[in-house]
């Protein structure tokens, strides 16, 4: 999995409790991506980070707010979570902008 | 609108057979495309990277074409095998755009014995 882990990998929550997902990768890479991925969907970008505290909105980031305060980590925050944020979540990595390896994903179910 | 459209949805077919899936897109500027195998359970693996100027390119026993006039590309699987059930994934990079990454709701290819 090109040196991304993510943790945990199963999560379930309840409505309204915070949550954090962590992407924590070991190739050094400037770009680092969270994504989406529900049935009928394609995965869909929530945020990105271009580098260490440079981060940028991606199609579906309400609700969700990210973080990057080391190169190797990238944290995805569920401030106040809703059934609508059921899905697995992916973490990517990359190089260039065009460039993407992904992690193994993590399930979230929110009750 | 930038978008990518994969056929078809779900395909079964035996082991040892061949298999075509199809991708169009109408993502401007192009910069390239990529399809990614995914395994249940599993984050998408890079299969393959075509540029403009590229029309084929292989992996083994996986053939992807380009005709960028045309904005489409298939994935050509040779003699199927087990481990080839997976959801295939077209995604096509636009040159320009915060987020120029554009994904295809996959093919769902189940090879069966």
């Amino acid at each position: 999995d090109a040196g991304i882990t993510q943790s945990p990998r199963h999560k379930v929550t309840e409505t309204g409790t915070p949550v954090t997902l962590r992407c924590h990768q070991t190739e050094n890479h400037r770009y680092m991506y969270w994504y989406r991925q529900d049935p009928g969907h394609g995965l869909r970008l929530i945020h990105y980070s271009y580098g260490v505290k440079d981060t940028d909105k991606g199609e579906v980031s309400d609700g969700y707010s990210v973080s990057r305060s080391k190169t190797e980590d990238f944290l995805l925050t569920l401030e106040s979570a809703t059934s609508s944020q059921t899905s697995v979540y992916f973490c990517a990595i990359g190089r260039e902008k065009v460039e993407q390896f992904f992690g193994p994903g993590t399930r979230l179910t929110v009750l | 609108k930038n978008q990518v459209e994969q056929s078809p949805q779900s395909l079964i077919i035996l082991e040892g057979k061949n298999c075509t899936l199809q991708c169009n897109y109408t993502v401007s500027p192009f910069s390239n495309l990529r399809w990614y195998k995914q395994d249940t359970g599993r984050g998408p693996v890079s299969l393959t990277i075509m540029t403009f100027s590229e029309n084929t390119k292989s992996n083994g026993r996986y053939t992807a074409t380009l005709d960028a006039d045309t904005k489409q590309s298939s994935l050509h699987i040779t003699a199927s095998q087990l481990s080839d059930s997976a959801s295939y994934i077209c995604v096509v990079s636009s040159e320009t755009g915060a987020n120029n990454l554009f994904f295809g709701t996959g093919t769902r290819l189940t090879v069966i014995p």
